[in-house]
């Protein structure tokens, strides 16, 4: 059971370069997460996914683009790199999207993401 | 808008001592409230949690208390050690009646490095 899954671990890529950050979980959750993490900021929330299907924007979801290609993967792409998207991304899951009382959030191990 | 804030990026304590984490939230919409644990290259792991019915829960060394009035809760490790030297993020989610879509999403702090010494 490796949980959730993330590839690359690191990444350079030019300005202007597109990439896709790919994010697998193996526990059969329905509710998936992007996020990002920057000195100071905390983890902000790029996008999710409640259900298989379905996706929504999060709190800086511009510049990013996302696709819940089935249950167990959730993939992030960057189509034109900007220097502002250098930062560490991290996928995470849930077994269901708000269900009173259970809002933990299971977190892969992150892309670190250079863009020069 | 910070709706969640660690005011302090940084904590070193005594191996053996309390160690306390602060926490502040501004949306009186957030009833559900979780702490993460994070080593450098790998991401956050949960650690506890507590709804805002309860104002203190415990596990093992780990207490979280909740001052809804103050919008305040605190993490305390007790008795710290050496392998709890990490960064310690608190999140909040709204309540399920909160409306729209937004119960279920975490909103997090920026983190506290904890730092134990031997």
């Amino acid at each position: 059971n490796a949980g959730v899954t993330q590839t690359p671990k690191f990444q350079v890529l030019k300005t202007g370069q597109s990439m896709t950050l790919q994010c697998a979980q193996d526990m059969n959750h329905n509710s998936m997460y992007w996020y990002r993490q920057d000195p100071g900021m905390g983890l902000r929330l790029i996008y999710y996914s409640a259900s298989e299907g379905t996706t929504d924007k999060g709190e800086v979801p511009n510049g990013y683009n996302v696709s819940r290609l089935n249950k167990r993967e959730f993939s992030l792409r960057l189509e034109s790199a900007a220097p502002s998207q250098t930062s560490v991304y991290f996928c995470a899951s849930s077994p269901h999207f708000g269900t009173s009382g259970n809002y933990e959030q299971y977190f892969g191990p992150g892309t670190r993401l250079t863009v020069t | 808008d910070q709706q969640v804030k660690q005011n302090s990026p940084s904590l070193s304590v005594q191996e053996g001592r309390i160690s306390i984490l602060n926490c502040d939230y501004t949306n009186s919409m957030f009833d559900y409230f979780l702490w993460y644990k994070k080593y450098p290259a790998e991401g956050p792991t949960f650690l506890i949690s507590i709804s805002s019915i309860k104002d203190k829960n415990e596990d093992g060394r780990f207490t979280v208390f909740l001052n809804k009035s103050a919008k305040h809760l605190s993490l305390h490790i007790v008795p710290s050690q050496p392998g709890d030297s990490a960064v310690y993020f608190c999140a909040a989610s709204p309540n399920i009646n909160a409306g729209g879509t937004s119960y279920g999403k975490l909103t997090f702090g920026q983190g506290t490095i904890l730092t134990v010494h031997p």
